[in-house]
């Protein structure tokens, strides 16, 4: 089955440091791929998301770019804030007729000290 | 942007009894909602997914009798978990889609943290 793997956390950073969160699925056929950002006492937020090979989702000073040839979809920031911090959780959503569910990875908590 | 609003944010009850989660979409019709469920430390697993008006699609291994799910209109999902049991102790999160050109988009509740005793 579909699958997600991402780095284990907690990730704690100093701010204005560059960030590599790295996450590679398993999924057959094309999944299109996703960043969701968790912040404290909130829900789910979509961060950014690519659709197909080498797309490149960015949002906020996130980067992440749709490897196949690698099956991954690391999350970048060259330069982190204090705000940063939260929970950042990859997931796929397989293509097909009528399937929109997303499978996630654990979660990956970063904490950003100033 | 699109709002998702999950009531109660937390509840404790006693086992045996019954417990209902609310799902609202606040500011968009939701065509599609669905249910997760988190462990400490681990993935959003999904439970079932509802369309509005029709029976909720379970996933593998979640009893449909012991968590109802309703999705009576367009801004409303309910998950009721039913003789609750201190393993059905959990975050529920929920999610809802407008569907159409936005379907692969998911609007996230801010969960419910549910206690049995």
């Amino acid at each position: 089955g579909d699958s997600v793997t991402q780095m284990e956390g907690p990730v704690t950073l100093s701010e204005e440091a560059f960030l590599t969160i790295n996450c590679t699925y398993t999924a057959t056929g094309y999944p299109s791929l996703f960043w969701y950002v968790q912040y404290p006492g909130e829900g789910l937020q979509l961060l950014l998301k690519a659709t197909k090979a080498d797309d490149k989702g960015s949002n906020k000073g996130f980067e992440a770019t749709y490897r196949k040839e690698t099956t991954s979809f690391h999350l970048e920031k060259g330069s982190v804030q204090v705000s940063d911090s939260a929970v950042y959780f990859c997931a796929l959503m397989r293509s097909g007729a009528g399937s929109y569910q997303l499978t996630f990875g654990k979660g990956t908590k970063l904490s950003v000290i100033p | 942007g699109a709002v998702v609003s999950q009531h109660p944010s937390r509840v404790i009850c006693k086992s045996g009894t019954s417990v209902k989660i609310e799902c609202r979409s606040l500011d968009f019709q939701a065509t599609t909602m669905f249910w997760y469920r988190q462990f400490p430390k681990q993935s959003l697993m999904l439970m079932a997914t509802s369309n509005e008006g029709s029976k909720a699609t379970y996933e593998q291994g979640v009893e449909k009798d012991k968590f109802l799910i309703n999705h009576a209109s367009l801004t409303l999902s309910t998950l009721t978990v039913t003789s609750a049991h201190p393993e059905d102790s959990s975050f529920y999160i929920c999610s809802a889609s407008s569907g159409g050109a936005n379907t692969e988009t998911q609007y996230f509740g801010p969960g419910t943290r549910l206690l049995v005793l």
